[in-house]
């Protein structure tokens, strides 16, 4: 059964640095793209952030880009997200999804709030 | 940057009617897919490749379209349909997503 698990979201100040975690299991990660996908409270949904199988090809929203890293580590089956800098407009569930075709599996999210 | 938009933007539906939701790109996509999302839970896949079914998924939910121009249709409305459909194109990088439709149950 294909799981995604993420972690690391809190409450955080404006301006500081957040890294988000997502593990994988029932599929082999390393075979993967992966993606980041946010949703402020009551709000619809936003891409952040893709990585290919390899770390190979990596893009990001206009929104995030320069103050958020994606990455993965391949032998831990994990995908991250270093957030910097961060606003209050990136208060959102965040979710990791495996993307095949498309984004076929999602996590459950993580909350992310950025409040002073 | 691809702009969907999607419409209506609410809409309730009764019991076994047809539901027709559209989804609009500002420039050509490859191919269309939809999510359903109810309440506090994570987006589930519906359509892929503008009309084909994900799995587990009923049949009275169908897709079509090309170029500029989607649609997302429940041939009869059950209760449990009620909820958030997004729209998401994959052509081109920034991916986005439509802005919802919430059907509502009549």
């Amino acid at each position: 059964e294909v799981q995604l698990v993420e972690s690391g979201g809190g409450l955080v100040q404006p301006g500081r640095s957040l890294k988000l975690s997502c593990l994988a299991s029932g599929f082999t990660f390393s075979n993967y793209g992966m993606n980041w996908i946010r949703q402020a409270p009551g709000k619809g949904l936003e891409w952040v952030a893709s990585i290919s199988s390899s770390s190979s090809y990596i893009y990001y929203a206009d929104t995030v880009k320069g103050r958020f890293t994606i990455s993965r580590d391949n032998a831990k089956n994990t995908l991250y997200l270093q957030m910097t800098s961060l606003r209050s407009e990136d208060t959102a569930l965040y979710y990791c999804a495996r993307q095949t075709y498309t984004f076929d599996y999602w996590g459950q999210g993580v909350m992310v709030t950025v409040s002073s | 940057e691809i702009v969907l938009t999607q419409s209506p933007t609410t809409m309730a539906a009764s019991p076994g009617e047809k539901v027709t939701l559209t989804c609009l790109a500002s420039s050509s996509v490859n191919y269309m897919y939809w999510y359903q999302q109810k309440s506090s839970a994570s987006p589930k896949l519906l359509i892929y490749y503008t009309s084909s079914l994900a799995s587990g998924v009923p049949d009275r939910f169908s897709g079509s379209g090309s170029g500029t121009s989607y649609s997302l249709t429940i041939s009869s409305m059950e209760a449990e349909d009620a909820a958030i459909y997004y729209c998401l194109q994959l052509t081109s990088t920034p991916y986005t997503f439509g802005a919802g439709t919430k059907l509502e149950l009549k």
